[in-house]
């Protein structure tokens, strides 16, 4: 089955710089990749979400790229602001006729520094 | 619309005893999916739903649980008899047609003592 590891664990930024989180998969037929938001004791919120058939997405302040060959997408999140701190989880999928069974990485704690 | 419901929000149990939580999804949501979040596994699929249909039910961990759909608007997950390790946070999500977003509802979160 589906395998996804997710990096760093905790980050800490300063306000204003950029973030980067990293997750790979083991499954190359994945084929939908998530990011969800989590703020603390709240519910997980999608963010941004990518396809395999293209390379880069971006909305606003963040973006997510993908590179099958070496199966491995990150989340990009630039001039970060104090309300961006939360947990990150990335996500891989392979979308069947609808069917999505999501594996989720174990997370990133983001903590923007003012 | 209010979103995903579930109830209750918090459940506090002893060892032994059965346990049922709820999820409403979405009006006119197709898909319904049970997640199982602790610090030690993250976030787990345990069984997902397709117009009231179970799907797949790989993720369910042992056979002391269960989950329902009876009707669209209605979904239990069951956990009989409960154990101190099923203490976690259970969210329900729900996804409507053609899209893929997960709409996850507030979680209930189950302490078995």
């Amino acid at each position: 089955g589906e395998n996804v590891e997710q990096h760093p664990s905790t980050l800490s930024v300063q306000e204003g710089d950029s973030a980067v989180i990293k997750c790979t998969y083991s499954d190359s037929a994945s084929n939908y990749f998530p990011w969800y938001k989590q703020e603390l004791g709240k519910r997980p919120q999608l963010i941004i979400d990518i396809r395999s058939n293209v390379g880069e997405k971006k909305d606003q302040r963040i973006a997510v790229t993908l590179n099958k060959t070496a199966k491995h997408f990150s989340l990009h999140i630039t001039e970060t602001q104090p309300e961006d701190s939360a947990v990150y989880f990335c996500a891989a999928s392979h979308i069947i006729q609808g069917a999505q069974k999501l594996v989720f990485g174990q997370g990133t704690r983001l903590t923007i520094n003012p | 619309d209010a979103g995903v419901i579930q109830s209750p929000r918090h459940e506090v149990t002893e060892m032994g005893q059965e346990v049922t939580l709820r999820c409403k999804p979405i009006s006119g949501h197709d898909y319904l999916f049970w997640y199982r979040q602790t610090m030690m596994r993250g976030l787990e699929l345990l069984i997902y739903f397709n117009n009231n249909v179970p799907i797949d039910d790989s993720g369910m961990p042992e056979d002391r649980f269960s989950a329902k759909m009876p009707n669209a608007s209605f979904s239990t997950l069951k956990i009989q008899p409960s154990e101190p390790r099923d203490s976690a946070v259970y969210f329900c999500a729900s996804r409507p047609p053609g899209n893929l977003e997960q709409y996850f509802g507030p979680g209930t979160r189950l302490t078995v003592t």
